[in-house]
């Protein structure tokens, strides 16, 4: 496998389950990212991580729960999720958080949807 | 604060014409980086190029060609002979030194028309 991947790429959940969604990369990068693109809204940053700590949390709702084992994986674990919820979930990852490599590259997204 | 300003929200133009697609930011930093990425309909965002601040020059790859000028704050993106499969969504972003997120505009969808 060779960039940033990402697990499911669909998925269609009840309101009461719960399910994680997975991001691996393998571009050897130390900072990672979770990001939210409803239809006709700009992209959400919703969590950061370098060198596995958590360097953001935009003011994200509670059943979202980020979790970074290490700087190659990261999961984003779902419960009691609302409609409005359902969305395109991009994963992305970079060398550095800021500075020289900082471009971010992006995994294919997991479409969520929830009923 | 940062912004990028994508006013452009939907263009279509047909096969083989070229395009440019806008680009404004703002920012108060000296020391800033924008960027270009692509967003075909399988929904990946493919990154395109990366400009930092000190280096106006400006960029050809191919078909595609930046055009950077901090005097308007501008980093506009032409397709030069365009193709259906340039149709996609395509976002400007910035971020500065200070920051350790990336600010996207609002996308502009482009339409390749056969």
């Amino acid at each position: 496998e060779t960039g940033v991947t990402q697990t499911p790429r669909h998925l269609v959940m009840g309101m009461t389950n719960k399910k994680s969604l997975k991001c691996e990369q393998h571009l050897g990068h130390n900072a990672m990212y979770w990001y939210k693109q409803s239809a006709k809204k700009p992209l959400e940053l919703m969590f950061v991580y370098n060198f596995k700590e958590q360097t953001e949390n935009n003011s994200v709702p509670s059943r979202f729960s980020p979790e970074c084992p290490n700087s190659s994986h990261l999961f984003l674990h779902l419960h009691t999720l609302q409609p409005e919820d359902s969305a395109l979930y991009l994963c992305a990852s970079s060398q550095t958080l800021k500075g020289f490599g900082n471009e971010q590259f992006f995994g294919p997204g997991t479409r969520l949807t929830v009923l | 604060a940062q912004k990028v300003t994508q006013a452009q929200t939907e263009i279509s133009v047909v096969e083989k014409e070229d395009v440019t697609l806008d680009c404004v930011y703002e920012t108060r930093d000296t020391t800033y980086y924008l960027f270009w990425y692509k967003q075909p309909p399988s929904g990946e965002l493919v990154f395109l190029i990366r400009r930092n601040s000190f280096d106006e020059q400006n960029e050809i790859s191919g078909r595609y060609s930046w055009n950077f000028q901090k005097s308007t704050s501008s980093f506009n993106f032409t397709i030069t002979a365009s193709q259906v499969v340039d149709s996609a969504v395509y976002f400007c972003a910035l971020t500065t030194n200070r920051d350790d997120k990336i600010i996207f505009g609002k996308g502009t969808r482009l339409h390749i028309l056969p």
